[in-house]
């Protein structure tokens, strides 16, 4: 089975701190995904990986950075954490590019105060 | 711009009977179209995929239909189960570029009626 998981279920932050959000994956997947996941506009793709060292910007990329050194990490960034990114953050991986199915994390929900 | 969209946000049924999840898309590029299932405090699961190749696809009780002359895609269930209660959500891409990217819609509140 499929293992993805993240650094923390729940996490309360401040204003400005710099934030970060852990993904590991134990199925040597090449693909690695963040979402965000925000009442009535469902799930939006943040920016994703295909390879180490590698990333593209998704669909609402703005105040986010990522980092991918290792294969089975991929770590979103909140450089200067403001309130609207309150949210619950879900990272994916999939195996490879050209395959469908893309394996969820349990989400990581975030409240910056 | 929301390209893939879930007009109802919540569905109640009663067990036994059928459910019907309703998603409807914008952009005629996609075509390759997946059913996630997430219960709270859980991620998104994979449910079953439809290619634009094909109007139907079945998993055991899950149908997939995709009518692409209207951009909408349904999910039956039959027969409903308690255990079916969870968020359901639409998602598209399209597949030239190797389904990098999923737009996902909005989601659909499925309660199964004992």
């Amino acid at each position: 089975d499929v293992k993805v998981t993240q650094s923390s279920r729940y996490l309360v932050k401040r204003t400005g701190e710099k934030v970060f959000l852990e993904c590991v994956q134990d199925m040597d997947h090449e693909n690695m995904f963040w979402y965000r996941q925000d009442p009535g506009l469902g799930l939006r793709l943040i920016y994703f990986s295909y390879d180490v060292k590698m990333k593209e910007k998704g669909d609402i990329p703005e105040g986010y950075s990522v980092s991918r050194e290792k294969k089975e990490r991929f770590s979103l960034i909140l450089e200067s954490a403001s309130t609207n990114q309150t949210s619950m953050y879900l990272c994916a991986s999939r195996r490879e590019w050209g395959t469908d199915t893309q394996y969820f994390g349990p989400g990581t929900r975030l409240t910056v105060l | 711009d929301q390209q893939v969209k879930q007009n109802s946000p919540s569905l109640s049924v009663q067990e036994g009977r059928i459910s019907i999840l309703n998603c409807d898309y914008t952009n005629s590029m996609f075509d390759y179209f997946l059913w996630y299932k997430k219960y709270p405090a859980e991620g998104p699961t994979f449910l079953i995929s439809i290619s634009s190749i094909k109007d139907k696809n079945e998993d055991g009780r899950f149908t997939v239909f995709l009518n692409k002359s209207a951009k909408h895609l349904s999910l039956h269930i039959v027969p409903s189960q308690p255990g079916d209660s969870a968020v359901y959500f639409c998602a598209a891409s399209v597949a030239n570029f190797g389904n990098e990217k999923l737009t996902f819609g909005t989601g659909t509140r499925l309660t199964i009626i004992p």
